[in-house]
């Protein structure tokens, strides 16, 4: 079984700062990782994900992840974020291969607030 | 091209009450998986529907069951209404059943049992 634990409920920010979104993971197999945005009153929208190669990651919107598998971790980061960035961000894993059918396991999600 | 759509936006229920949620996957997808999300919560993972069988199913009682229809759309009942069962209910299909594959999530549908 897998778990996703991200460490940060909120995060407030300046608007134009860079932003840090923690999450780390635990797993007996190896795994996909993933970052999904929602905003209010809608639903999940990929920003990112990892399944091989290169460990930085580079999605939309800006966004960027590092996956460092000594760590288990999956942090995603922005150099620079606007007020339209204001939403929830959940990182997700999935088994690789077997019979995961690409069941994903969500954290609890992180609650971006950028201010003017 | 449409993406994730499901049907209704908003629902409201009585305990004990049964309800039945429906999606319709973004065009060329053949999977459909459920998930439900409480407030405040990550979304969790319900069950995923290919070729018409249920593939794999997460923590959820039997009161939770779906279905899906040859044109691919999928329907999530759930029976005897618990006051817990309110939540967010998500849809998200993809093409195939690998775990790297993206899934496009619909708006979901907001179930409230009173």
């Amino acid at each position: 079984a897998q778990s996703v634990t991200q460490l940060d409920s909120q995060v407030p920010v300046f608007e134009e700062a860079p932003v840090e979104l923690r999450c780390n993971y635990s797993s007996s197999v190896s795994v996909y990782l993933f970052w999904y945005v929602q905003y209010p009153n809608q639903g999940l929208q990929l920003l990112l994900k990892y399944l091989s190669g290169s460990t930085l990651v580079k999605g939309i919107n800006g966004f960027e992840a590092e996956f460092n598998k000594s760590q288990t971790s999956f942090h995603l980061r922005k150099p620079s974020v606007h007020i339209s960035d204001t939403a929830e961000y959940f990182c997700a894993v999935s088994e690789t291969g077997g019979t995961s059918y690409g069941k994903l396991t969500f954290g609890q999600g992180t609650i971006l607030t950028v201010h003017p | 091209d449409a993406g994730v759509t499901q049907s209704p936006t908003h629902l409201i229920k009585t305990r004990g009450q049964q309800v039945t949620l429906r999606c319709s996957p973004k065009s060329g997808h053949d999977t459909v998986s459920w998930y439900q999300q409480a407030l405040g919560q990550g979304p969790q993972f319900i069950f995923q529907y290919y070729e018409e069988e249920e593939r794999q199913r997460g923590n959820f009682p039997d009161r939770f069951s779906g279905h899906q229809f040859p044109n691919y759309s999928s329907e999530l009942n759930v029976n005897a209404l618990l006051l817990g069962d309110s939540a967010l209910y998500l849809c998200a299909s993809s093409y195939g059943t690998g775990s790297g594959n993206e899934q496009y999530f619909g708006p979901g549908t907001r179930l409230t049992v009173t």
